[in-house]
């Protein structure tokens, strides 16, 4: 059973580069969600999504794009990465908007900008 | 707006003590859940216990659980009997009743427990 999966897990960009993010969950789940995790902040909303086709900004969306093109994927853009997006980005899945399903995470992606 | 405060940046206690995280939270919202995840030094996000803004009960979860108090607004876990497992950094998480679904984290506790 594996959840929630990320690639890469880890990446080294120059600035100015783009990637993408991958995220896929197996379980069925109509909510994802991408955080990013920076030292002394906790996890902050980049973007989500509440069901295949529709994709929502959170707190932090400037720099990123997201796509959900399929149920069970759940892509992050960087365009043109800056060392400000040093992070390390998770992603996140939930059942539907019941309030006692937790959301489950995928194991991160540690991502260094230079 | 929704915040949650983790006002314990790190916490210290023996194995075999009893340990208890804080975690306070402000929202307007009368329906509201709210939950802790552990993160081990391996990175990942694990799910520990939830209570949901109407439960009667304070929610528990083997060795964990969920001092809660709303009319404080407070929602702290305990850790009984710490285990040097429990080593990790510990979030506190609210998820709002707008229909996002969206998680609103504490900046974390730091436990660590020795022998």
């Amino acid at each position: 059973n594996a959840g929630v999966t990320q690639t890469p897990k880890f990446r080294v960009l120059k600035t100015g580069q783009s990637m993408t993010l991958l995220c896929a969950q197996d379980m069925n789940h109509e909510y994802m969600y991408w955080y990013r995790q920076d030292p002394g902040m906790g996890l902050r909303l980049i973007h989500y999504s509440v069901g295949e086709g529709t994709t929502a900004k959170g707190e932090v969306p400037d720099g990123y794009n997201v796509s959900r093109l399929k149920k069970q994927n759940f892509l992050l853009g960087l365009e043109s990465a800056a060392p400000s997006q040093t992070s390390v980005y998770f992603c996140a899945s939930s059942r539907d908007r019941a309030m006692v399903q937790p959301q489950h995470f995928g194991d991160g992606t540690r991502l260094s900008i230079l | 707006a929704q915040k949650i405060t983790q006002t314990q940046p790190g916490m210290f206690v023996q194995e075999k003590e009893a340990v208890t995280l804080d975690c306070t939270y402000d929202t307007s919202d009368p329906s509201y859940g709210l939950f802790w995840y552990k993160q081990p030094s391996s990175g990942e996000m694990i799910f520990l216990i939830y209570q949901g803004s109407y439960d009667q009960q304070n929610a528990t979860e083997g060795r964990y659980s969920l001092n809660f108090q709303k009319a404080r607004k407070s929602a702290n876990l305990v850790i009984s009997a710490s285990q040097l497992g429990d080593s990790a950094m510990y979030f506190c998480a609210m998820r709002d009743a707008s229909g996002t679904d969206k998680l609103i984290f504490g900046t974390g506790t730091r436990l660590q427990v020795f022998p």
